[in-house]
């Protein structure tokens, strides 16, 4: 079984449109979570940490819910500029190893 | 503002070279880590090395080998250059207990 796993999509949005994204993880040890942005042929970004009792940041809001081993990011009003993949990762520090999601890919639509 | 800079974006070798890719990071983080991403195979770990001199295989290490000599410098050799070795390689740098930041990442092509 795979360390985090992600729905691939793709989601294909309208503007204005609001999205969540799911991800499960194996691990009950994992101790942070993160999600990460990446655009076409750039390098993954760090959108966000999660934190256990919830966090938001302007539109985007993230979400961990430990007994069920899910995290999640919902996107409020999206944007053109929020296309991009984006990539759910947990780390469990023993061993320092993050581990990655394949990646959700949206599209916002005008 | 972490920086973390990878010596080329784009790298054509031919079968059986050797190559080396540099990574460099001026934020003094413990950790580095060797990627290498493929379309729908998500980003997969190579190496990483949690100190100076101090390596760990990750999930796809054959093939490949790492150096750190200097906390801020991770070096990825390709001891003979393969085409199934052709991909997009991301290095990445992190405090103990931090989020990574990556680099801009090496197009490698081996023909």
């Amino acid at each position: 079984r795979k360390e985090v796993e992600q729905d691939p999509g793709p989601f294909n949005v309208p503007e204005g449109a609001t999205v969540a994204f799911n991800c499960t993880y194996s691990n009950s040890a994992s101790q942070s979570f993160f999600w990460y942005r990446q655009d076409c042929r750039k390098e993954p970004k760090l959108l966000m940490s999660v934190y256990s009792s919830g966090n938001e940041d302007g539109r985007f809001t993230a979400q961990l819910n430990r007994a069920s081993q899910y995290i999640s990011l919902l996107i409020r009003d999206s944007k053109l500029s929020d296309s991009a993949t984006y990539l759910c990762v947990v780390n469990r520090y023993t061993g320092n190893q993050f581990y990655f999601g394949t990646g959700t890919s949206l599209t916002v639509i005008p | 503002d972490v920086k973390v800079t990878q010596s080329s974006r784009y790298l054509v070798k031919r079968t059986g070279e050797k190559v080396f890719l540099e990574c460099v990071q001026d934020m003094d983080h413990e950790n580095m880590f060797w990627y290498r991403q493929d379309p729908g195979l998500g980003l997969r770990l190579i190496y990483f090395s949690y100190d100076v001199k101090m390596k760990e295989k990750g999930d796809i290490p054959e093939g490949y080998s790492v150096s750190r000599e200097k906390k801020e410098r991770f070096s990825l050799i390709l001891e003979s250059a393969s085409t199934n070795q052709t991909s997009m390689y991301l290095c990445a740098s992190s405090l103990r207990q931090g989020e990574e930041y990556f680099g801009p990442g090496t197009r490698l092509t081996v023909t």
